[in-house]
């Protein structure tokens, strides 16, 4: 089933400029993790942060999760042409499988 | 290593036929492991996960099957296709719970 929604849709924005990506979710989680989507590729893990967490660093990646609104955010710095994809958060809870947004479309132009 | 090898990465099948789906796994023994598929401009969607050798656990009734013959091999199957069965197909693993999930390349299925 699908939990998270991620906002916006869609994302373009020069290179050296940040880009934030927001996901909101309905039930309750165990960690929510972001993953990155290449055009027609599987996807890659980027970070993973718990339900017990509120911030959590990973090279240019700055990814926040506020329970009691049940949101999370992905910043990336600095971004680079390179970081064009689709951005994908997805959620945990007891089960073992994790719930997936529709996803958001960064651009990133040279 | 964690790698996951799908293929074929592309194909395309007519309406009626059947459909198998080969994941292979390489990395720790008794991993978990799942098939998902993505529709066009959607998100994931799951559609079968496995925590064992002929351990399958559906999330969607619908004209698919899966199959785990072998500790680090899972199969999606069809017997006969439709054409909502079209999609990018997704393999995954993962070592537990609250762990990241690893996945393979994908398959593009076109049915027509």
């Amino acid at each position: 089933s699908q939990q998270g929604e991620e906002d916006p849709q869609a994302l373009s924005i020069q290179e050296g400029e940040n880009a934030t990506m927001n996901c909101s979710y309905k039930t309750s989680i165990n960690n929510l993790q972001w993953y990155r989507q290449n055009s027609g590729r599987g996807l890659v893990h980027l970070i993973l942060i718990r339900s017990n967490e509120r911030e959590k660093h990973s090279g240019r990646l700055r990814v926040t999760l506020d329970t009691s609104k049940k949101s999370s955010s992905l910043l990336i710095t600095a971004s680079r042409a390179a970081d064009t994809a689709s951005y994908f958060c997805a959620t945990s809870n007891s089960g073992y499988a994790l719930n997936f947004g529709k996803g958001t479309s960064l651009l990133v132009t040279p | 290593s964690q790698t996951i090898h799908q293929w074929p990465a592309t194909l395309v099948q007519p309406v009626g036929s059947p459909l198998s789906l080969e994941c292979t796994v390489e990395g720790t023994s008794n991993p978990n492991l799942y098939w998902y598929r993505q529709a066009a401009g959607r998100g994931l969607q799951l559609l079968f996960y496995s925590v064992g050798i002929g351990q399958i656990s559906s999330e969607v009734p619908q004209n698919l099957s899966a199959s785990r013959p072998q500790d680090r091999q899972f199969i999606l199957s069809s017997k006969k296709l439709l054409l909502s069965d079209s999609g990018f197909y997704l393999c995954a693993r993962t070592s537990g719970q609250g762990i990241g999930y690893t996945f393979g390349s994908g398959t593009r299925l076109t049915v027509v």
